[in-house]
């Protein structure tokens, strides 16, 4: 069994739509939870960070964390055709340590 | 947060040579991380670059493929020996940010092997 498990899509979506992306995984010691954005040919880009459970909100991103069903999600309100990317989920013991990654999920929002 | 330049962007290499990639960060760092990404995978880590000691290095990958330099806190180098198609990959460095405990990346260095 994989780590972290993400449905890698692809997701398309018209202009405004709200998207959902998820990622379960397995290790109960993952703590820190992130959400990058990756463009084509580029790095990952930061998008979210959270420690432990709850809910982050930026502007038109939320990011869940449900640790006792070790389930994340990352919600895009309005969604762009510059919101068009794969999402990767990752996540960390602890600071410091290396990342464990989701597939990446592609997105696609169309205009 | 964290500024990394990583160096070449992108390369186009003959077999059985070799290429350094160089990962500059903005500020002090206490681990540097080592990613390779291949086509329509997600990123699997390579080894963990410690200032002042050896680099420790993941199941399946090895110190005499992927030698590791950490000469200081704002900068390591990854080596790709006698390279193969097979490593046609793109490679990230990666650290965390102490102080705000978040993790950034570099652009990534695209490699591909001829």
């Amino acid at each position: 069994q994989k780590e972290v498990e993400q449905d890698p899509g692809p997701l398309s979506v018209p202009e405004g739509a709200i998207v959902s992306l998820n990622c379960t995984y397995s290790n109960s010691a993952f703590q820190y939870f992130m959400w990058y954005r990756q463009y084509s040919r580029k790095g990952p880009e930061l998008l979210m960070y959270t420690y432990s459970s709850g809910n982050k909100e930026d502007g038109r991103f939320t990011a869940q964390v449900d640790k006792s069903s070790k389930y994340i999600s990352l919600f895009i309100r309005d969604s762009q055709p510059s919101d068009s990317a794969t999402y990767l989920c990752a996540m960390s013991p602890n600071t410091g340590n290396q990342f464990y990654f989701g597939t990446g999920t592609s997105l696609t929002v169309i205009p | 947060s964290a500024v990394i330049s990583q160096k070449p962007s992108r390369d186009i290499c003959q077999r059985g040579t070799s290429l350094t990639i160089q990962c500059q960060v903005d500020s002090q760092v206490t681990m540097m991380f080592w990613y390779r990404q291949q086509p329509g995978q997600s990123l699997t880590l390579i080894a963990t670059a410690n200032q002042g000691s050896e680099a420790t290095y993941e199941s399946g990958f090895v110190i005499d493929k992927f030698p590791i330099s950490r000469p200081n806190l704002t900068f390591s180098t990854l080596t790709v020996s006698n390279m193969s198609p097979e490593d046609s990959s793109i490679y990230l460095c990666s650290v965390w940010e102490q102080l705000n405990t978040e993790a950034f990346f570099g652009q990534g260095t695209r490699l591909t092997v001829v």
